[in-house]
């Protein structure tokens, strides 16, 4: 079947470290896409792709890194930097600039 | 710039009858695309339905439909014979067919009541 994977679905990251959350997707979308929700809140962009090898950062990439090294692939990885990470991340895929798919996103806390 | 505005932080219906939940935006761009999402207890995004702002013509699935006024900038979303599965956060966005940016409202918590 097609779709979205994210993993893993909870993570939880102690002061001062570094988390990778994992993104994959199997529909041969060209673009992908990361963003954070807090609760209650609408959602907002931290990184995205269009092609291979080549990322821009949304509205709110400070202490976040991300890498598109193959297509299927948008690891995003959430630094030490970032001051308030807990919240929940949700990964998107599209063809081209037009509708986004969605992961079933990460869960992740700050102990 | 873009931005969405949904009014209504919270809404109920009775199972089988018909709620409207509705969405403002503004944007700059002559062409884009809306939507609106499901988002369920689970917490997975799911598309409900997409309207091309260049179509008069109204987008609908199934029991979803929409009434899109370009002029007005509102875009709102029609349930029709509600059921309990429908129970979710809707959120309505657009996007920017210029950067492929998608920019979401706050969400309208909806409740199906049996």
């Amino acid at each position: 079947d097609g779709g979205i994977t994210q993993s893993p679905k909870y993570l939880f990251r102690k002061e001062g470290q570094n988390v990778t959350l994992s993104c994959e997707q199997n529909l041969n979308h060209d673009a992908m896409y990361w963003y954070r929700q807090d609760p209650g809140q609408g959602l907002r962009l931290i990184y995205y792709s269009q092609i291979v090898n080549d990322f821009q950062k949304g509205d709110i990439a400070e202490g976040y890194s991300v890498s598109r090294e193959k297509k299927e692939s948008f690891p995003l990885t959430v630094t030490s930097a970032q001051k308030n990470p807990t919240a929940f991340y949700l990964c998107a895929s599209s063809i081209g600039r037009d509708t986004q798919y969605f992961g079933p996103g990460t869960r992740l806390t700050v102990l | 710039a873009q931005t969405v505005t949904q009014s209504q932080p919270e809404m109920s219906v009775q199972e089988a009858e018909t709620v409207t939940l509705s969405c403002t935006y503004d944007t700059s761009e002559s062409n884009y695309y809306l939507f609106w999402y499901k988002q369920p207890p689970s917490r997975q995004m799911i598309l409900v339905i997409r309207q091309e702002a260049y179509k008069q013509q109204n987008a609908t699935e199934n029991r979803f439909s929409v009434n899109f006024q370009k002029a007005a900038k509102s875009f709102s979303l029609k349930i029709s014979d509600s059921q309990l599965g429908d129970t979710a956060m809707y959120f309505c966005a657009i996007l920017s067919t210029s950067y492929g940016k998608l920019t979401f409202g706050q969400g309208t918590i909806l409740t199906v009541h049996p």
